[in-house]
C-alpha cells in the first residue's frame, strides 16, 4: 500500500463549479500538509500549506486536513479554466527531510 | 523572484551514454533535490543533497549519480542511460528548515532511445 493515494483523474468539471480534490495518507506521523498545482510542462508550484488539523483558507482555495481520517482536501470554489492543471498533494513527517507526493489529480475546467 | 533553473527542457540521447543534468538555484538554499516524474507514480526522490559536497540516497538511486561542488548548483548524473530512464527529471531547493516549501524547476524531459 502507499503512504499517499491521489485518484489521478481527470476530473472535468464545468467553469463555475466547486472542485474538490482528495488524499489519503497512512501515515500519522505527518504533520505537514501541502498542495502543489503542476500546469502541462511546467514544474509544480505551491498553492496551500497547512500545519496539522484544520483548514486555511486563500482566495478561492481551501485547504482541509483531518487527521483522525488520514484525509486531505483541497477545495477549489467558482473554478476558472485557468485552473486545469495537476494538483499534487505532498506531506512530510517531523523530524524528517523528505517529502511525500501522491501521483496527482488532473483537473480540466470546461469553458 | 526565486528562481530553480534546469539546463535543459529536452534533451534525447542513445542508450549507453553518459548523461548529465544540471540545476541552479539562486535562494542560497542548502538542500537540493532529484526527482524523476511518471504517469501513475507520481515524484520519487533519487537524490537528496543537504550541503556542499554532502548527498543522501532517495527512493531510486539505481543507475544515477550527483555532484554537489558548489553551493547553488546540483548536477544529476546518468552513468549509461538506458530506455527506463526516460522520464520527466525535476530539481527542487529548499532552505536548511526540512518545513519549508521547495522550489521546483521547469524539468527536463530526457527520451533515451
Amino acid at each position: 500500500q502507499k503512504e499517499v493515494e491521489q485518484d489521478p483523474g481527470p476530473l472535468s468539471v464545468p467553469e463555475g463549479a466547486i472542485v474538490s480534490l482528495n488524499c489519503t495518507y497512512s501515515n500519522s506521523a505527518f504533520q505537514y500538509f501541502m498542495w502543489y498545482r503542476q500546469y502541462s510542462r511546467k514544474g509544480p508550484e505551491l498553492l496551500m500549506y497547512t500545519y496539522s488539523s484544520g483548514n486555511k483558507e486563500d482566495g478561492r482555495f481551501t485547504a482541509q486536513v483531518d487527521k483522525s481520517s488520514k484525509y486531505i482536501s483541497l477545495f477549489i470554489r467558482d473554478s476558472q479554466p485557468s485552473d486545469s492543471a495537476t494538483y499534487l498533494c505532498a506531506m512530510i513527517a517531523s523530524g524528517t527531510y523528505k517529502y511525500i507526493f501522491g501521483t496527482g489529480t488532473r483537473l480540466k475546467v470546461l469553458a | 523572484d526565486v528562481k530553480v533553473t534546469q539546463s535543459s527542457r529536452y534533451l534525447v540521447k542513445r542508450t549507453g551514454e553518459k548523461v548529465f543534468l544540471e540545476c541552479v538555484q539562486d535562494m542560497d538554499h542548502e538542500n537540493m533535490f532529484w526527482y524523476r516524474q511518471d504517469p501513475g507514480l507520481g515524484l520519487r526522490l533519487i537524490y537528496f543533497s543537504y550541503d556542499v559536497k554532502m548527498k543522501e540516497k532517495g527512493d531510486i538511486p539505481e543507475g544515477y549519480s550527483v555532484s554537489r561542488e558548489k553551493k547553488e548548483r546540483f548536477s544529476l548524473i546518468l552513468e549509461s542511460a538506458s530506455t527506463n530512464q526516460t522520464s520527466m527529471y525535476l530539481c527542487a531547493s529548499r532552505p536548511s528548515d526540512p518545513y519549508n516549501e521547495q522550489f521546483f524547476g521547469p524539468g527536463t524531459r530526457l527520451t533515451v532511445l
